[in-house]
């Protein structure tokens, strides 16, 4: 089965400075990855998606996440923070052709002002 | 458009008890699931269904039930709770089986069992 391992449980940015979630995958066939996010009291949403195509996928809110199959990575950048993007962020796998989704255990990015 | 639906929002058991947290869709999705998530764990998955009639167990079932007799419902029945199943559930679905597709979160249950 597919898993992910997110480098770091939390993340602390300034306003307006760069932010980088990293994330690894575990296996030398390429899979489906996603990153999701959760705001406090919700449940989780999309920010984005790679499923083979282009390998530099944008999202919503400005962020994006590069797949790079020899570094086995999909990290998720924004170019400068906002408050608003205070939350905890998880990357996510499947197999293609799987139903199931695996998570990773979660990024909680805290913006200084 | 009220997308996925969970009830209740919080609950409180003592070890024994047993009880349903309800999830309901109103998009017509086939996939269905239920995830736990725990602090410093992410978010394990626990059942899922593809379709009215199926459901198969994800990584976590032990403790768990589910049936899916409709399209919009897939309820996650705890037979006996235990402390361990104290933590937040989320239901999700999606319109292609989890896949490629989003998935589309309720806003969780939080279940403590005492």
């Amino acid at each position: 089965a597919q898993s992910v391992t997110q480098l770091g449980s939390h993340v602390s940015v300034s306003e307006g400075a760069l932010v980088l979630l990293r994330c690894n995958y575990s296996s030398s066939v390429p899979p489906y990855l996603f990153w999701y996010v959760q705001y406090p009291n919700q449940g989780l949403q999309l920010l984005l998606k790679y499923t083979s195509a282009a390998t530099l996928v944008k999202g919503i809110n400005g962020f994006e996440a590069e797949f790079k199959k020899s570094e086995t990575s999909f990290h998720l950048t924004k170019p400068s923070a906002h408050m608003s993007d205070a939350a905890e962020y998880f990357c996510a796998v499947s197999d293609i052709g799987d139903y199931k989704l695996s998570f990773g255990a979660g990024t909680t990015v805290t913006v200084r002002a | 458009n009220a997308g996925v639906t969970q009830t209740p929002k919080f609950q409180v058991l003592k070890t024994g008890q047993s009880m349903t947290l309800q999830c309901a869709q109103d998009m017509n999705h086939e996939y269905m699931s239920w995830y736990r998530q725990d602090p410093g764990m992410g978010l394990r998955l626990i059942h899922y269904s593809v379709g009215a009639g199926i459901t198969d167990q994800g990584e976590v079932p032990n403790g768990y039930n589910v049936s899916r007799s409709t399209t919009e419902d897939f309820p996650l029945r705890l037979l006996s709770a235990a402390p361990s199943q104290t933590s937040v559930y989320f239901c999700a679905s999606s319109y292609e089986a989890g896949r490629t597709g989003e998935l589309f979160f309720g806003e969780g249950s939080r279940l403590t069992v005492l």
